[in-house]
């Protein structure tokens, strides 16, 4: 089946550093990739739809320049938390679009990365 | 705009005991919707969506246009169904083909 991977799975990090989360499609080429912000027992926010060779559409209220999306290639997109601050302190998490004709228009979910801000 | 709605929160059940978790929609144009699981400490997974029509670990949902509604049933809930499950609509067929997703119901099989 479709895997989708996540890394790191948990992250701590200083007020004011960058963080990179990286989301990969292990067995399957992933054309649009999107990314999600949790937090603790509620629904998934999406952030952007990450589209292979070109820029990501970012959902309204969310700063493209805080959240820098990258999808260099039909199975890596990443998501870079810059300057990252407390309040981005969050549970992300990436999916994948399975286009592939068995999979039909499936997304598929990747484990999700903890990021702590202190 | 796309919305879902669920309005429950938590659900607690006995085992054995019918659960059915609401979910209602608002999209413009033919929406597609998507019933997803979450087990504890584990990823989001698709349970099942609508236009498969089948059913899966017992659970059906059966999407009802006019009351724009997306339901999700089972007749006798066991244990292992304790997760959160979240109902999402993506309007694919439409090329929109992002997921919005509901606020999510906790349920809770007791033995």
């Amino acid at each position: 089946g479709a895997v989708v991977s996540q890394h790191p799975s948990w992250v701590i990090c200083k007020s004011g550093t960058s963080v990179k989360i990286e989301c990969r499609s292990l067995d399957f080429q992933a054309t649009t990739m999107f990314w999600y912000r949790q937090f603790p027992k509620q629904s998934l926010m999406l952030m952007a739809t990450s589209n292979e060779g070109s820029k990501a559409t970012y959902e309204q209220g969310v700063e493209k320049d805080k959240f820098l999306i990258n999808h260099a290639s039909l199975t890596l997109s990443t998501l870079t938390v810059t300057s990252a601050h407390p309040e981005d302190s969050s549970f992300y998490i990436c999916s994948a679009d399975g286009l592939a004709e068995e999979s039909g228009n499936e997304q598929f979910f990747g484990p999700g990365t903890r990021l702590t801000v202190l | 705009a796309q919305r879902v709605t669920q309005p429950e929160k938590l659900l607690s059940v006995f085992k054995g005991a019918p659960v059915e978790l609401k979910c209602n929609y608002s999209y413009s144009g033919s929406p597609e919707l998507f019933w997803y699981v979450q087990y504890s400490r584990q990823r989001l997974q698709l349970l099942l969506r609508h236009i498969s029509r089948e059913s899966i670990k017992g659970f059906t949902a059966d999407l009802n246009k006019g009351e724009t509604s997306f339901h999700l049933k089972k007749p006798f809930a066991q244990e292992e169904d304790s997760a959160m499950y979240y109902c999402a609509l993506s309007g694919r067929r439409s090329n929109d083909y992002k997921l919005s997703f509901g606020a999510g119901t906790t349920v809770t099989v007791r033995a």
